[in-house]
């Protein structure tokens, strides 16, 4: 079992490109999670999913999108990239109800 | 609501223990405690549910007083190994209807 994969680890975007991060597990967990964290602050969600085609927005949604067409995937869209953007970006997994978390290594993203 | 961690950073020699505490303004309904090494993802400890439920995981501990809502991670006989971010993740409502929210996290460091 891979667990939780994100692709890329690294990238250097410039403002205003968009990309996708990309996020899949092999769990067959329902629910999937978008976090951002920066240094000191913490874990933020962006947007989460309980299964798929249901996606909701977390606290930091502003400048993301996601979709989830299959149980395995949840990308991450970034439109128009700010530096405010710059950040470590991790995705997350688990069973339904209070489940323990499973993460991703994690894509460090820098926009200049 | 973001939960507060203290203390924010803490340093130990091994051997030496310490206690983490994680503090709500809200009634919860459980606390979730991730270890995260630097440059890596977070990792799962342990969930602790409300009814003043203890558990522990080799020397690592914790508990939670659902009165106080409050949560504290007991890390005793501290090891190298024990170093890194730990956050405390908490649940507001019932089981799995609401993300959990992350503290800021802790900074332990172990030295020898």
């Amino acid at each position: 079992n891979a667990g939780v994969t994100q692709t890329p680890k690294f990238r250097i975007l410039k403002i205003g490109q968009s990309m996708t991060l990309q996020c899949a597990q092999d769990m067959n967990h329902n629910y999937m999670y978008w976090y951002r964290q920066d240094p000191g602050m913490g874990l933020k969600l962006i947007y989460y999913s309980v299964g798929a085609g249901i996606t909701d927005k977390g606290e930091v949604p502003n400048g993301y999108n996601v979709s989830r067409s299959t149980t395995e995937d949840f990308p991450l869209r970034l439109e128009l990239a700010a530096p405010s953007q710059t950040s470590v970006y991790f995705c997350a997994s688990s069973y339904p109800g209070t489940q323990p978390q499973h993460f991703g290594d994690g894509t460090r993203l820098s926009i200049l | 609501q973001q939960p507060v961690q203290s203390p924010q950073a803490v340093i130990l020699r091994e051997g030496e223990d310490a206690v983490i505490n994680c503090s709500s303004s809200k009634a919860l309904y459980s606390v979730h405690w991730y270890r995260q090494k630097h440059g890596e993802a977070p990792v799962f400890l342990m969930i602790l549910l409300k009814g003043g439920e203890q558990k522990g995981h080799e020397k690592i501990s914790a508990s939670f007083n659902e009165k106080k809502q409050q949560s504290s991670l007991y890390l005793t006989a501290s090891q190298l190994s024990y170093s890194g971010t730990y956050f405390c993740g908490t649940e507001g409502t019932t089981s799995g209807n609401t993300p959990l929210v992350f503290g800021k996290g802790t900074r332990l460091s172990v030295i020898a």
